[in-house]
């Protein structure tokens, strides 16, 4: 099965770039990684989600290594509301379709 | 427009009491998973529905964990005799179809917060 491997923790000053990594080094060539964050006393929301070549949404950005053995979840100017946790999914951790969290990356952003 | 929501947001019990924990999913979505969520930790799969069939129940921690979902659209997480471990935030989520396998986008609820005394 894929795993992935994150940052416990990570900090961030307001208005400032944030880069997430996450290691995913047995995933193979057709599956998605995928992105959450959850939000203090908040269920986990959906983020981003890519393939091969590098995403954009509303919310972030995500550069997937050439290799991808490894993405990188970008916030372009972290505010205070983006601290929360950031959870990189492996792709088809469960047989349904469930996801498979690990313990995410906390980040905190300072004003 | 309306996402999922979950009832009650926070449920006390004492040690030996049955709860009953509420999900509303997105109307129209078929896939509907339980998570638990331990303090500090990532949220834990529980079981996965897809309509009213339950599919996978492997997550559910014992026998006293049962859920249901009989019309294919609200479904009820009941914990028998509960034990202070029970204790966690409870997920539910739901996806727009039934592809087995392939991680469609969950969309999750608030939680239910259960402390059991």
């Amino acid at each position: 099965d894929a795993k992935t491997t994150q940052p416990n923790s990570m900090e961030s000053n307001e208005e400032e770039p944030v880069h997430l990594p996450c290691n995913h080094s047995t995933i193979s060539g057709t599956d998605y990684i995928h992105w959450y964050r959850q939000l203090p006393s908040q269920g986990p929301e959906y983020v981003i989600h890519g393939l091969t070549s590098n995403v954009n949404n509303r919310m972030a950005s995500l550069a997937i290594a050439e290799d991808r053995k490894s993405s990188t979840l970008i916030l372009h100017r972290a505010t205070l509301r983006d601290a929360a946790v950031y959870y990189c999914i492996p792709p088809f951790g469960g047989s349904q379709g469930n996801l498979i969290f690990g313990k995410g990356t906390k980040l905190s952003v300072k004003p | 427009g309306a996402g999922v929501s979950q009832s009650p947001r926070y449920k006390v019990a004492k040690r030996g009491q049955d709860v009953a924990l509420r999900c509303d999913p997105i109307s129209g979505h078929v896939s509907l998973f339980w998570y638990q969520q331990a303090l500090g930790q990532g949220p834990e799969f529980l079981t996965y529905f897809q309509n009213e069939a339950q599919l996978d129940k492997s997550g559910l921690p014992s026998d006293r964990f049962f859920a249901e979902r009989p019309e294919g659209s609200v479904s009820t997480l009941k914990i028998q005799r509960t034990q202070q471990e029970d204790s966690a935030v409870y997920l539910c989520a739901s996806s727009v179809g039934g592809a087995i396998g392939y991680q469609e986008t969950q969309y999750f609820g608030p939680g239910t917060r259960l402390l059991v005394l």
